[in-house]
């Protein structure tokens, strides 16, 4: 069975700061990797997805995300933070190889930007 | 284009009564997923459907929990006698369905709010 954590129900930075959010999965076949985002009373938007190719991932809002197959890790960064970073972040995995795109999610980290 | 909607947007319903919620995708979408976010739980897969059928669904908690898609469009998750551990935010995502792919991106509405009292 597959998995996800994210180290850190909240992370707390500064406006102009680095944002680095934590994932790992555990899972016996490398999965496809995904990062979504949730505003407040908003569904889910896609960040960014791993697939296949380039282990660097760039995605919406200058957001990216680098698989570490080594380290079973999908962490997202980005260099600066803005105040409309503010949102719940999610990891999350679905497995390769089977029908459909069944989603497992990780806990969720909420990210406060201070002015 | 419109997104994936939702309704209601919230629900409240005592103890023991049924409550039906709606999901219409985007259009021309074939895949359809519910999933349920609680503060206990997290975010949580509920079923997969692919066109009207229902190939995944491992994650329906109890079979006060079902589901039906007709149409290959709307769908419809209904959960009888509802309890109070059944409040939480239910999510519905479409995507465009691609077999044993899993890369599809899902579009998910803004969820339906159900407390149960």
């Amino acid at each position: 069975a597959q998995s996800v954590t994210q180290l850190g129900s909240h992370v707390s930075v500064s406006e102009g700061a680095l944002v680095l959010l934590r994932c790992n999965y555990s899972s016996s076949v490398p999965p496809y990797l995904f990062w979504y985002v949730q505003y407040p009373n908003q569904g889910l938007q896609l960040l960014l997805k791993y697939t296949t190719g380039a282990t660097l991932v760039k995605g919406i809002n200058g957001f990216e995300a680098e698989f570490k197959k080594s380290e079973t890790s999908f962490h997202l960064t980005k260099p600066s933070a803005h105040m409309s970073d503010a949102a719940e972040y999610f990891c999350a995995v679905s497995p390769k190889g089977a029908a459909g795109n069944k989603l497992t999610f990780g806990g969720g980290t909420r990210v406060l930007v201070k002015p | 284009g419109a997104g994936v909607s939702q309704s209601p947007s919230n629900k409240v319903t005592e103890k023991g009564k049924d409550v039906e919620l709606r999901c219409d995708p985007i259009s021309g979408h074939t895949a359809l997923y519910w999933y349920r976010q609680s503060l206990g739980q997290g975010l949580e897969f509920l079923i997969y459907f692919q066109g009207n059928s229902a190939p995944d669904k491992s994650g329906l908690p109890s079979d006060r929990f079902s589901a039906e898609r007709t149409g290959g469009s709307v769908s419809t998750l209904t959960i009888q006698r509802t309890q109070q551990e059944d409040s939480a935010v239910y999510l519905c995502a479409s995507s465009l369905g691609s077999l044993g792919g899993g890369t599809d991106t899902q579009y998910f509405g803004p969820g339906t709010r159900l407390t149960v009292l």
